[in-house]
């Protein structure tokens, strides 16, 4: 199985902060990388397919990029409702398979 | 709007069986492969199992495989999960994923999600 690490594990920041959060996966997985947002009480979200593309609806302020096996996703002016919990997935082959999670705090 | 609805958790038994529904709606479900996510409370997320738009193909996490079932109806707009052997590793809130994009392959990317139903496997 292609393990996915994420990093930070926590993130402590303040709103209009620039946040980058890691993802490594364990073998070449090309583009096929997914950014999910995850809050308590509410279905998560798909942010970014394919490491870079932006779902439609989602703010301008979330980006992606990478390939191969490294990859960010960054938040560039941290929004109060974007406190959440981030998940990479890496969707190249089965059984799909998501980072730990790294979660954004104040 | 896709709206995808997860029922059918509760607290049960290690050893018993539980069957989870969710109910899809907002979108032309037939073309759409569909799949199961769990998340084990307070921690990460884990794909259980995926089925193609007309079922040919279906696929299981190896810590399911031969416990758990997934099937669809597509004239119900549905699919299904039933769960046998239910261990306590199995307890997590069980998320619907409808893929993201249409087609009869596994895209691998879960497009939109449901609220989710909790299941608790305690003895």
């Amino acid at each position: 199985d292609v393990q996915m690490t994420q990093s930070p594990s926590t993130l402590s920041a303040s709103i209009g902060d620039r946040v980058t959060i890691t993802c490594r996966a364990s073998e070449s997985i090309s583009i096929w990388l997914a950014w999910y947002q995850v809050k308590p009480g509410k279905a998560p979200k798909l942010l970014i397919h394919k490491a870079s593309n932006l779902e439609s609806e989602v703010p301008s302020r979330f980006s992606g990029s990478g390939s191969g096996r490294e990859f960010t996703l960054t938040i560039s002016s941290l929004q109060p409702d974007d406190f959440a919990t981030y998940f990479c997935q890496q969707s190249n082959v089965s059984p799909w398979t998501f980072g730990q999670g790294t979660q954004v705090e104040v | 709007e896709v709206q995808l609805e997860e029922s059918g958790g509760g607290l049960i038994h290690p050893g018993w069986s539980l069957r989870l529904s969710c109910v899809a709606s907002g979108f032309n479900f037939g073309d759409f492969a569909m799949y199961w996510v769990r998340q084990i409370p307070g921690k990460g997320l884990q794909w259980v199992s995926g089925i193609t738009s007309n079922a040919d193909t279906i696929e299981y996490a190896a810590s399911v495989r031969g416990r758990f079932i997934i099937s669809r109806d597509n004239s119900m707009n549905s699919i299904y999960l039933q769960m046998n052997d239910l261990r306590a590793d199995d307890t997590a809130r069980y998320y619907c994923s409808k893929g993201r994009n249409p087609g009869d392959l596994f895209g691998g990317v879960f497009g939109s999600w449901g609220l989710g139903t909790l299941v608790t496997v305690s003895s």
